[in-house]
């Protein structure tokens, strides 16, 4: 157990509609980590937040956005879903934003019908 | 640009042969990278990295790589494996700007047979 968690564990929904993946770092983390897995793209990183703010971007597409809140809980919010949306979407969070071990939680994945 | 290279997207071994999966790296300045250890159904998890210092590292589960700078590799090697250590494995370098996100390898699964 990373100390990491994410929820939901699963999620179905249909085209058009909208998300939210809920992520609560380890505690003493500062830093979130978003990923996505997909069949196609593989392993790749949508944004990091750190204390609060944005501190990077990836591939990360316009309908998705995220917050990191107060208590440093991330939220990561997929709208306007598409059958390509469907993956596999880790948290994972670090002490720091220079810190480069970053512990992943078991992720949520989301199946778009 | 940092980027990660797995060869091999299946790797089969038996029960107590080597287990050797590899990955090649392209960094323009000194890398970290890391081994990732994804179960079924479950997220990923650190077995080992590498910063800076001993090149040969040893990780959880006796697993260990080692980092050759000349060959630009960081193959991780298992000994003996063992039916546990089928998975999926991700080589990852950390990509060194103010996020130090981690890009990651296509991930090579492992099947080990009895």
């Amino acid at each position: 157990d990373s100390g990491v968690t994410q929820t939901p564990k699963h999620l179905i929904t249909a085209t058009g509609q909208r998300v939210t993946l809920r992520c609560s770092p380890r505690s003493g983390d500062l830093s979130v980590y978003w990923y996505q897995q997909s069949l196609d793209q593989g392993l790749q990183f949508l944004i990091q937040y750190y204390n609060g703010e944005e501190r990077a971007k990836g591939n990360i597409l316009e309908r998705f956005s995220a917050q990191q809140f107060p208590d440093l809980h991330s939220e990561l919010n997929l709208s306007s879903l598409e059958l390509g949306d469907s993956a596999l979407y880790f948290c994972a969070s670090s002490v720091n934003y220079r810190a480069y071990e970053q512990y992943f939680g078991p992720g949520t994945r989301l199946t778009v019908t | 640009a940092q980027s990660v290279t797995q060869l091999g997207s299946h790797v089969s071994v038996s029960e107590g042969a080597l287990v050797l999966l590899r990955c090649n790296y392209s960094s323009s300045v000194p890398p970290y990278l890391f081994w990732y250890v994804q179960y079924p159904n479950q997220g990923l998890q650190l077995l080992l990295k590498y910063t800076t210092g001993a090149t040969l590292v040893k990780g959880i589960n006796g697993f260990e790589a080692e980092f050759k700078k000349s060959e630009t590799s960081f193959h991780l090697t298992k000994p003996s494996a063992h039916m546990s250590d089928a998975a999926e494995y991700f080589c990852a370098v950390t990509m060194m700007d103010s996020s130090y996100k981690l890009i990651f390898g296509s991930g090579t699964r492992l099947l080990v047979r009895p």
